[in-house]
Parts: structure tokens; C-alpha cells; sequence
């Protein structure tokens, strides 16, 4: 099984500021990571595949890398709607999800 | 643009099977190269994916799962469906289903969620 452990669980920032969350995971993926934005209530939106590749739509704040075990979703500028919860999630071998990130103010 | 959209009881018994529904707007089921998948969050707990199914009906699911999960697909109503048998109250969780793309890479498939449902609250008790 690939064990995803995504760091760390809660954060407070503030507008502006850059954040970076994440995501370990056991063993190598190479690059077969997503990240994804939840906001209570709602449905939860794609923001990177690939490791990087930013989805259509979404703000250039938003930036994903790496591969292999270690993985970073950076916010460049922490925006008033930026705050919600982030998961990581693995296609390597079956899919399975981090546990989140909740960036609160 | 495609919208999906989770119905079915927001209560089940323990033991009963729960079974729920997504029906897909804005676009056709059938068309471009899709799973459609059930992913679920207990409260307060991480996301769980379910398992998918294609358009021509082949499924894939999770393997700690597996043995009480359904899915299945009906293009002609623009829809897709779980059961989940023998539930307990371990399956209470608000489920959410999801258009599935599958992308070959080179050592395995890049599969990612877009669009996603809102999600339904599925409670376990008598």
C-alpha cells in the first residue's frame, strides 16, 4: 500500500502571506500526485495534477511540485478565499488521500 | 459545464444496504474518455475513495471494500450508482461522486477528480 502523510494538519495565516503545505509519501509515486482545495459545504475542486500541472481556472497563486516521496502545494499570496482545507491524493497504486491541511486565519 | 449531483437516504439502518445516486448535468455520461467514482469523509476523518465504474460497465474498487461495494451505470439516464451492504455506523459519512479522468503514464495512470458533487450526508442507525 502507498501510505500518503501530508504535513501539517492545521495552519494559521494570514492574507499574503505564502504557505506551503506537504505531502509525504511511502513508497516513490513519481508524479502521480493531486492536490485539491475543500471548503465546507462544497464540493471540492482540483487545483494541481501531475504533481504540477495547474488545472484550468484556477489562480497562478497556486503552485505544485516534486516527485518521488516529497510533494509541495505552495499559495504565493494567501488570498481571503484561500482558506479551506487541502488534500494531497496518489493514482500510483490504487488511490488513496492525505489526511488534509486546514489554513485557517 | 458537467455538474454532478448526490441523492438517496440520508438514513440507513445498520446491516441494511445503503445506496445512493449521482446524476451528471451539463453533458453526457458516455462521452469523453471517464471513470465515474464514489469517494466518501466520515466526520472529521480523511477522504476515502469507494471505487469506479466505466461507461461500459467494467468497475474497479478499493480493496478494503470490495466485498459490500456495487457500482454500477445507467448511460441512458445520464447516471451512475453505489450500494454499500451490511453497513455499520463506521459507514456514516457524507459521500461525494466524481468524474474520474485516467491519463496513461508511463509506469502507472495519472487519475485525478473534476468535477465533484457537493456531497450527501449518509448517517448509520436505527
Amino acid at each position: 500500500d502507498i501510505q500518503v502523510t501530508q504535513s501539517p494538519s492545521s495552519l494559521s495565516a494570514s492574507v499574503g502571506d505564502r504557505v506551503t503545505i506537504t505531502c509525504r509519501a511511502s513508497p516513490s509515486i513519481s508524479n502521480f500526485l493531486n492536490w485539491y482545495q475543500h471548503k465546507p459545504g462544497k464540493a471540492p475542486k482540483l487545483l494541481i495534477y501531475a504533481a504540477s500541472s495547474l488545472q484550468s481556472g484556477v489562480p497562478s497563486r497556486f503552485s505544485g511540485s516534486g516527485s518521488g516521496t516529497d510533494f509541495t502545494l505552495t499559495i504565493s499570496s494567501l488570498q481571503p478565499e484561500d482558506f479551506a482545507t487541502y488534500y494531497c491524493q496518489q493514482s500510483y497504486i490504487t488511490i488513496t488521500f492525505g489526511g488534509g491541511t486546514k489554513v485557517e486565519i | 459545464q458537467v455538474q454532478l449531483q448526490e441523492s438517496g437516504p440520508g438514513l440507513v439502518k445498520p446491516s441494511q444496504t445503503l445506496s445512493l445516486t449521482c446524476t451528471v448535468s451539463g453533458g453526457s455520461i458516455s462521452s469523453g474518455n471517464y471513470y465515474w467514482s464514489w469517494i466518501r469523509q466520515p466526520a472529521g476523518k480523511g477522504l476515502e475513495w469507494i471505487g469506479r465504474v466505466s461507461i461500459s460497465g467494467g468497475t474497479f474498487y478499493n480493496p478494503s471494500l470490495k466485498s459490500r461495494v456495487t457500482v454500477s451505470i445507467d448511460t441512458s439516464k445520464n447516471q451512475f450508482s453505489l450500494k454499500l451492504s451490511s453497513v455499520t455506523a463506521a459507514d456514516t459519512a457524507v459521500y461525494y461522486c466524481a468524474r474520474e479522468a485516467a491519463i496513461t503514464g508511463t509506469t502507472s495512470m495519472y487519475n485525478w477528480f473534476d468535477p465533484w458533487g457537493q456531497g450527501t450526508l449518509v448517517t448509520v442507525s436505527s
